[in-house]
Parts: structure tokens; C-alpha cells; sequence
């Protein structure tokens, strides 16, 4: 079935430096790629999100790549601060009203 | 301010109750979704609403119950079928198919 892996479950870097997050899709028709934060005890929240028609998409210190020939989209996010702090998911949406979400990832920024 | 509330924040359930979880959205959005959330898990879909009076489960639909009567109100409802019902409950909102969710605080449901 449609399935999304999410690589790293947990990554641990140094404020200042950059956080790279990798998820993989199954399902070839995919076209919507968003991605979401979330902090402790709150809902998940969009940051950025890319569709099948474009490579990479850049707001701020957040960007989003997408090979859509690998079915692979990544995470980067640059020069990393103490708030950054969360899990991440990312997800992607099949068609329809049906979103797969990765199992998340819990970025741990240290000052 | 425009957004979706859940309530409440936290709820205990005796084994063999019934409990119902409240979601309602001022967002104007067709869409609405219910997802549970465990410890190193995704989201999972336990059912969606495109419509007033229309709904369709999703991956995990058993042991749950939704209605839809009103545009802004989708509340679950976790029966006594629903045999590992501890866990954090998210609903979500969205205007249309391939766009942002939007998410609401979640409920932690914890049986007692």
C-alpha cells in the first residue's frame, strides 16, 4: 500500500549548523509534498510544502528538494536555532483527501 | 481569530465507556479529519468528511464513530470496541484535495 518512510526518527545538531531530513514515497502519483512542525503538546503545523511540479522551493532558512524520478524529497533547514527544536513530518498526498504522513522526526537543537 | 479547537485538552476513559472528542472549525473548510497519533508513529487516519452528511473512514476506522451535521463540527466518538484507545488525538481541516491541513491543539486520551 502507499507507504512514507522518514529518515532520521531523531537528529541531534549544534545551533548554527544544518538540519537535513529524507523521506521516501511509494507511490508514483504523489503531487503534493507538505511538510509539518510540531511542538510538544500542540498540533502539527505547515512550514513548506512543494508539489510534483517543481524541484525546490526556498522560504528562509527552510528549503524543500524533491526528485521526483527517486520518489525522494528532503528537509534542509540552515543555520539552525534553539526554537527549531520539534518533530518534523512529512507527508504526501496521494489524490483525493488522503494524506500518508512519515513517522516523524524529533530535531534536538543545542545552543 | 479563524482556526479549529479541539476539546478537551485531556480525557479519561473508564475500559468499557464511550467517549466523545470535540472538533469544531470556523475556517469555513469542506474538509474535516480525525487522526490518532502513538509514540513513534505517523498519523494515522482514522476517518475524513468532505461534505455535510458525508463521511469516509480511513485506516483505522475501527472502533470509532463520527457525524457530520454541521459544516464547523466533526466529533469523534472512541466506543468500548476500540480495544488500544490511548493515544493523542488530532483534528484537522482543509479547503481542498492537495493543500495545506490545518490542525488542531489535540486530545490526549488516556484509559483509567
Amino acid at each position: 500500500g502507499e507507504n512514507v518512510e522518514q529518515h532520521p526518527s531523531t537528529l541531534s545538531v549544534q545551533e548554527g549548523d544544518s538540519a537535513v531530513i529524507k523521506c521516501t514515497y511509494s507511490d508514483s502519483a504523489s503531487n503534493y509534498f507538505p511538510w509539518y512542525k510540531q511542538e510538544l503538546g500542540k498540533g502539527p503545523q505547515l512550514i513548506i510544502d512543494i508539489r510534483s511540479n517543481v524541484g525546490e522551493k526556498k522560504d528562509q532558512r527552510i528549503a524543500v528538494t524533491l526528485n521526483k524520478t527517486a520518489k525522494h524529497f528532503s528537509l534542509h533547514i540552515t543555520e539552525t536555532q534553539p526554537e527549531d527544536s520539534a518533530v518534523y513530518f512529512c507527508a504526501a498526498s496521494f489524490g483525493g483527501f488522503k494524506t500518508i504522513f512519515g513517522a516523524g522526526t524529533r530535531l534536538f537543537v543545542k545552543a | 481569530d479563524g482556526g479549529i479547537t479541539q476539546s478537551p485538552k485531556y480525557l479519561f476513559r473508564k475500559e468499557g465507556q464511550n467517549v466523545t472528542l470535540s472538533c469544531e472549525q470556523n475556517l469555513n473548510h469542506d474538509a474535516m479529519y480525525w487522526y490518532r497519533q502513538d509514540p513513534g508513529q505517523g498519523l494515522r487516519l482514522i476517518y475524513y468528511s468532505q461534505i455535510v452528511n458525508d463521511f469516509q473512514k480511513g485506516d483505522i476506522a475501527e472502533g470509532y464513530s463520527v457525524s457530520r451535521e454541521k459544516k464547523e463540527s466533526f466529533p469523534l466518538t472512541v466506543t468500548s470496541a476500540q480495544k488500544n484507545p490511548t493515544a493523542f488525538y488530532l483534528c484537522a481541516s482543509g479547503q481542498e484535495t492537495n493543500t495545506e491541513a490545518f490542525f488542531g491543539q489535540g486530545t490526549r486520551l488516556t484509559v483509567v
